[in-house]
């Protein structure tokens, strides 16, 4: 059975500080792992990773993947409060399997 | 590139009734796929459905589930027989356009509730 496992469950944080939240998989046939931000509802699309040790950016928001050690990293640099939210990483294979997220919350 | 559009926002029903969920893309796109998240719980993946038909599914999306695409523009997702635990936040979500995709972009979602 595929899965997804995120860490830490949980993290708080204040304005400014940099954050790395975690993700281990374990998907038969893996294709690429995905990166959602998931504040009230949808999930919204920050990173795809196929490859391993290419780092994506994206202004505060980058992700590296390396897979041989099946694992990736969401690095958020000088937080802000609008950061607040869920992260979700999923794995995909001919669908996602999503991990449980990570509930960040950044204070002023 | 935008996201597919849902309908109804929030959808509230008695146990045992039928519901169907709209999922109205925006543009042609050939991969969409359904998600189901209950409250606090992971986002599960239920079907998957590439040039109106569906490709994969998963152990939830069994007898009770169907998915069609009737107008060759809404894609549905049909409940029968509603349950309690089918109370669940359910995301479309789309692949990008004309190509087999590893990306997909969720729609806001329709909130269920069984009574």
């Amino acid at each position: 059975e595929d899965k997804v496992v995120q860490s830490p469950l949980s993290l708080v944080v204040h304005e400014g500080d940099t954050v790395t939240l975690n993700c281990s998989y374990e998907v038969t046939n893996f294709r690429s792992l995905l990166w959602y931000k998931q504040e009230k509802k949808a999930p919204t699309f920050l990173f795809m990773l196929t490859s391993s040790g290419i780092e994506k950016k994206s202004g505060r928001l980058s992700s590296i993947l390396d897979k041989k050690e099946l694992f990736s990293i969401l690095n958020i640099t000088a937080t802000q409060t609008g950061d607040s939210a869920i992260y979700l990483c999923a794995g995909s294979a001919r669908q996602l399997t999503f991990g449980s997220g990570t509930q960040l919350t950044v204070l002023p | 590139e935008p996201e597919v559009t849902q309908t109804p926002s929030h959808q509230v029903t008695q146990m045992g009734q039928e519901v169907i969920l709209r999922c109205v893309p925006i543009s042609n796109h050939l991969y969409f796929y359904w998600y189901r998240q209950i409250l606090g719980q992971k986002v599960e993946f239920l079907v998957s459905f590439y040039n109106n038909e569906i490709s994969e599914k998963s152990e939830i999306f069994d007898d009770q589930f169907s998915v069609e695409r009737p107008d060759g523009s809404n894609f549905t997702l049909k409940i029968r027989s509603t349950k309690l635990e089918d109370s669940a936040m359910y995301f479309c979500a789309r692949g990008t356009s004309g190509s087999v995709s590893y990306e997909q972009y969720f729609g806001p979602g329709t909130r269920l509730t069984v009574t």
